[in-house]
């Protein structure tokens, strides 16, 4: 089945813990990229990635590192997180820049 | 950058009922555009798209037309139902970084 999958689906924990959410695509996607939500706000692009070992900063990067190693893979990375990181995250992937994205299940994160 | 524009919510509806909501971009150069539905608790699923101007997108009764003169993506149902309750995102996809720009969302709620 084509799927983005994202883990953990949930995480609490304390500021400054160094944590890091996977997300994997089966589908081949050059394009992926990760977005927050946030009431009233909608989602926002943290950071995209064209290719291996391409990526760049989106629309609200300061905080987040990304690394696009493998084709499949993309995971974001909090150095050090701060409570104003307490959103609910989405990875996304699509075959090339104009298509659809597919969206994994989002990943609900809680920084006290 | 670019921007959405998208009817706030939430929207109350009884079954049966026409539904509209209306979504106006900017975009730089000459987008795709998008509709996704969120259903509670779920990621992004896409509903319908459209990728030149008036193409019009369909799916499972949900309907929007690309207007590029009114630089528009309105979707329209002619007859909801309760399992059409979830929160609608217009997202155009274009720019030098060919990232989706989401709508603030609306909630929609359809009573029976």
């Amino acid at each position: 089945e084509a799927q983005v999958t994202q883990n953990p689906r949930y995480l609490i924990t304390v500021t400054g813990k160094k944590l890091t959410v996977t997300c994997s695509q089966n589908m081949n996607h050059e394009y992926m990229s990760w977005y927050r939500q946030d009431p009233g706000l909608g989602l926002r692009q943290i950071y995209y990635s064209m290719n291996v070992e391409v990526t760049d900063k989106g629309d609200v990067p300061e905080g987040y590192k990304v690394s696009r190693k493998e084709k499949r893979n993309f995971p974001l990375i909090l150095e050090s997180p701060s409570p104003n990181q307490t959103s609910l995250y989405f990875c996304a992937s699509s075959p090339w820049t104009g298509a659809e994205a597919f969206f994994g299940q989002g990943t609900r994160l809680t920084v006290v | 950058g670019d921007s959405v524009t998208q009817m706030e919510g939430p929207v109350t509806l009884s079954e049966e009922a026409f539904l509209t909501i209306n979504c106006t971009y900017t975009a730089t150069g000459y987008p795709s555009l998008f509709w996704y539905v969120q259903y509670p608790g779920e990621g992004l699923q896409l509903l319908l798209k459209a990728t030149k101007a008036d193409d019009k997108g369909s799916n499972k009764g949900f309907e929007a037309t690309y207007r590029k003169e009114t630089t528009s993506f309105h979707l329209e149902k002619g007859s909801v139902q309760v399992s059409d309750s979830a929160v609608y995102f217009c997202a155009p996809r274009g720019g030098s970084n060919y990232k989706l720009t989401f709508g603030k969302g609306t909630l929609l709620t359809v009573n029976p």
